[in-house]
C-alpha cells in the first residue's frame, strides 16, 4: 500500500534553533513530492521536489529529496515563532492524479 | 486575482441530513481536488475533477458522497444522510500545474 510517513509527529523548540523534518515514502517511481505548512487554516506551498540530490531553498527554509533512499527533509533555520505549525508533505502517486498526504510533523515555536 | 474559496467555513448537521460543501477555484483554473482532514490526520484524498468530469473518485467513498464540477459555478462535495464519523474539516485545491492552491476549508460537524 502507498504510504507516506512524517517524523516526528510533533516537535518543540525554541526561538533560533534549527529543525529538521523527516518524509519518508513507499511508492515507487512518483512524479514529485510536496511540502506544504498549514497553520489554522489552509496548508500553503512550500517546496516541489522532482530530482534526487538538488536542494530548494526559500529563505530560512530548504529542503532535498533522497530517491534511492526514499525519503526527504525539511529544514528550518534560526526558527521563529511564526513557524510554529503543522507540516505535511504528500506525494503524487505515479500514473495518476492523487496525492498521498503525511500526517504532518506538528512544530511549535518557543519565544 | 482571488484565492480558493469555500462555503460555508463552518456547517452544522444533524445525522441523516444532507451537507452541501462548495468550493470556486481560483480564477483560471479548471480542476479542483477534494480532501477530508480528520483530527491529528493528515489530508485524505477524496476527488480529483475537472469541469464536467470526475477524473478519479478512488478516494471518495461510494455511499452518500458524491462531487460535481459543472461548466458554471462552485464545485460540491455531497454528502446525503451525514453520520457523525463525517465531522471533519474539508479541503478543495485548485491547480493548473503542479502547485495545488488550497481553500481555507469547510468545518463540518454532526450532531
Amino acid at each position: 500500500e502507498d504510504k507516506v510517513v512524517q517524523s516526528p509527529l510533533s516537535l518543540v523548540v525554541h526561538e533560533g534553533d534549527t529543525v529538521t523534518l523527516n518524509c519518508s515514502y513507499e511508492v515507487t517511481n512518483f512524479r514529485s513530492l510536496l511540502w506544504y505548512k498549514q497553520e489554522k487554516k489552509a496548508p500553503t506551498f512550500l517546496f516541489m521536489l522532482t530530482s534526487s540530490g538538488i536542494e530548494k531553498k526559500s529563505g530560512r527554509l530548504s529542503s532535498i529529496l533522497d530517491k534511492k533512499e526514499l525519503f526527504s527533509i525539511l529544514n528550518i533555520t534560526a526558527t521563529q515563532t511564526g513557524d510554529s505549525a503543522i507540516y505535511l508533505c504528500a506525494v503524487e502517486l505515479p500514473g495518476t492524479y492523487k496525492y498521498i498526504f503525511g500526517t504532518g510533523t506538528r512544530l511549535k515555536v518557543l519565544a | 486575482n482571488a484565492g480558493v474559496m469555500q462555503n460555508p467555513r463552518h456547517l452544522v448537521r444533524r445525522r441523516g441530513q444532507e451537507a452541501r460543501l462548495r468550493c470556486s477555484p481560483m480564477k483560471g483554473h479548471s480542476h479542483v481536488y477534494w480532501y477530508r482532514q480528520l483530527p491529528e490526520e493528515g489530508l485524505k484524498f477524496m476527488v480529483y475533477l475537472q469541469k464536467e468530469n470526475i477524473i478519479d473518485e478512488s478516494g471518495m467513498p461510494k455511499e452518500r458522497f458524491s462531487a460535481e464540477f459543472p461548466k458554471e459555478g462552485p464545485s460540491i462535495l455531497r454528502i446525503q444522510q451525514v453520520v457523525r464519523g463525517d465531522s471533519a474539516a474539508y479541503f478543495c485545491a485548485s491547480t493548473s500545474t503542479y502547485e495545488q492552491f488550497f481553500g481555507p476549508g469547510t468545518r463540518l460537524t454532526v450532531l
